[in-house]
């Protein structure tokens, strides 16, 4: 798994609750990234971070904010969450020349 | 660990036989693509890449095949083992880009 832990692993919550969630690696890779993996849509961009406080949005990043305060840190927020977020969201890392390496997940349930 | 019950392409194939995975990209200006393999409960995980000015790449027991002309790529598994019973994903890229473009996959399930 690269030294990439994900947390929490599940969580439900309530539509307009903010959520976040924790990405942790231990290897000092520069690029970061959030993805969500839905049925029929496969793996998609929510974010992404080059370093330190770099964030930059993806394809799919209304309704989500990051912030990384520390290399080993990337955080994902849901503002107010809504039912449409209930998905499967991993973390990744990019090792090398976009050679990407995602951690365990996170399935998130909003009600 | 996680997944998602995806309602995907399958592929079943008897154990020992070679398997073929294929997936059409979109993006005629991706130059990387690279193959994943995703176990129930766990993320994705980096089996083999290619680089648009190849047109095949062998690894163990696994080889991509680039078609530019149609846009295609397959991932072909040797000897096929219970071991490989997982969805695979294909992604693209551009050169210097720090997105990936994720198929929606296969699932592969070996029949022992």
């Amino acid at each position: 798994d690269a030294g990439i832990t994900q947390s929490p692993r599940h969580k439900v919550t309530e539509t307009g609750t903010p959520v976040t969630l924790r990405c942790h690696q231990t290897e000092n890779h520069r690029y970061m990234y959030w993805y969500r993996q839905d049925p029929g849509h496969g793996l998609r961009l929510i974010h992404y971070s080059y370093g330190v406080k770099d964030t930059d949005k993806g394809e799919v990043s209304d309704g989500y904010s990051v912030s990384r305060s520390k290399t080993e840190d990337f955080l994902l927020t849901l503002e107010s969450a809504t039912s449409s977020q209930t998905s499967v969201y991993f973390c990744a890392i990019n090792t090398g020349f976009n050679e990407q390496f995602f951690g365990p997940g996170t399935r998130l349930t909003v009600l | 660990g996680e997944s998602v019950g995806l309602h995907l392409p399958t592929l079943s194939v008897q154990e020992g036989d070679n398997s073929i995975i294929n997936c059409a990209y979109s993006n005629s200006a991706s130059d990387y693509f690279i193959w994943y393999k995703q176990e129930s409960g766990k993320g994705p995980q980096f089996i083999i890449d290619i680089r648009s000015n190849m047109d095949k790449r062998q690894g163990q027991r696994v080889t991509v095949l680039l078609n530019k002309t149609v846009k295609h790529l397959s991932l072909q598994i040797a000897a096929t083992q219970p071991g490989d019973s997982a969805v695979y994903f294909c992604a693209e890229t551009q050169t210097g880009a720090n997105n990936l473009f994720f198929g929606t996959g296969t699932r592969l399930t070996v029949i022992p």
